[in-house]
């Protein structure tokens, strides 16, 4: 069955490290995505990527870092810079590139700093 | 002003009711709207589109108002399966979407 997979379905990081957090998706989608969701919050727009080798930073970009190497990949790497990284982020992909069928996420990866 | 808001609720319903959910979007040229469902702790799900005509599914009706920018949900004969958190969302022009805060519904037997 196609879809969106991400890992770790947890994640904890201790201050000052960079961790990766992995999207593969099988759906031949152009366009990628990556949010942030605070506890009783919305979901934020941290980077979105429409095809292979270019990304565009979202609203809260700042202290995370993408790649798009290969269309079925998104990997989102949160740096040290990102001095509030607990959050459920979530990862997303839409088949044309401006979303007008919606979206088909992953579930969700919780990251927790120790 | 966000782009887009919601009540945030929570809207306590009993079984069998009724309920209305509205969402206002501040960018008029926004084309493509959804209505998506999201579990605690768990990703959120494709509820329905929105079209300008309005549309229905089973117990589930959507609709759009350009004019006064908003979108709205109905859902009819509710179930305790209704209970979650429903994001508006909206194609605000930049290729990627902007979600609502949410409005959390509980359906009481």
């Amino acid at each position: 069955d196609g879809g969106i997979t991400q890992s770790p379905k947890y994640l904890f990081r201790k201050e000052g490290q960079n961790v990766t957090l992995s999207c593969e998706q099988n759906l031949n989608h152009d366009a990628m995505y990556w949010y942030r969701q605070d506890p009783g919050q919305g979901l934020r727009l941290i980077y979105y990527s429409q095809i292979v080798n270019d990304f565009q930073k979202g609203d809260i970009a700042e202290g995370y870092s993408v790649s798009r190497e290969k269309k079925e990949s998104f990997p989102l790497t949160v740096t040290s810079a990102q001095k509030n990284p607990t959050a459920f982020y979530l990862c997303a992909s839409s088949i044309g590139m401006r979303a007008q069928y919606g979206y088909t996420f992953g579930s969700g990866t919780r990251l927790t700093v120790v | 002003r966000k782009e887009v808001e919601q009540d945030p609720g929570p809207f306590n319903v009993p079984e069998g009711a009724t309920v209305a959910f509205n969402c206002t979007y501040s960018n008029s040229a926004s084309q493509s709207f959804f209505w998506y469902r999201q579990d605690c702790r768990k990703e959120p799900k494709l509820l329905m589109s929105v079209y300008s005509s309005g549309n229905e599914d089973g117990r589930f009706t959507a609709q759009l108002n350009r004019a006064s920018q908003y979108i709205s949900l109905l859902i009819r004969d509710s179930k305790l399966s209704d209970s979650a958190t429903y994001l508006c969302v909206v194609e605000t022009g930049r290729r990627a979407l902007t979600f609502g805060s949410g409005t959390r519904l509980q359906v009481q037997p």
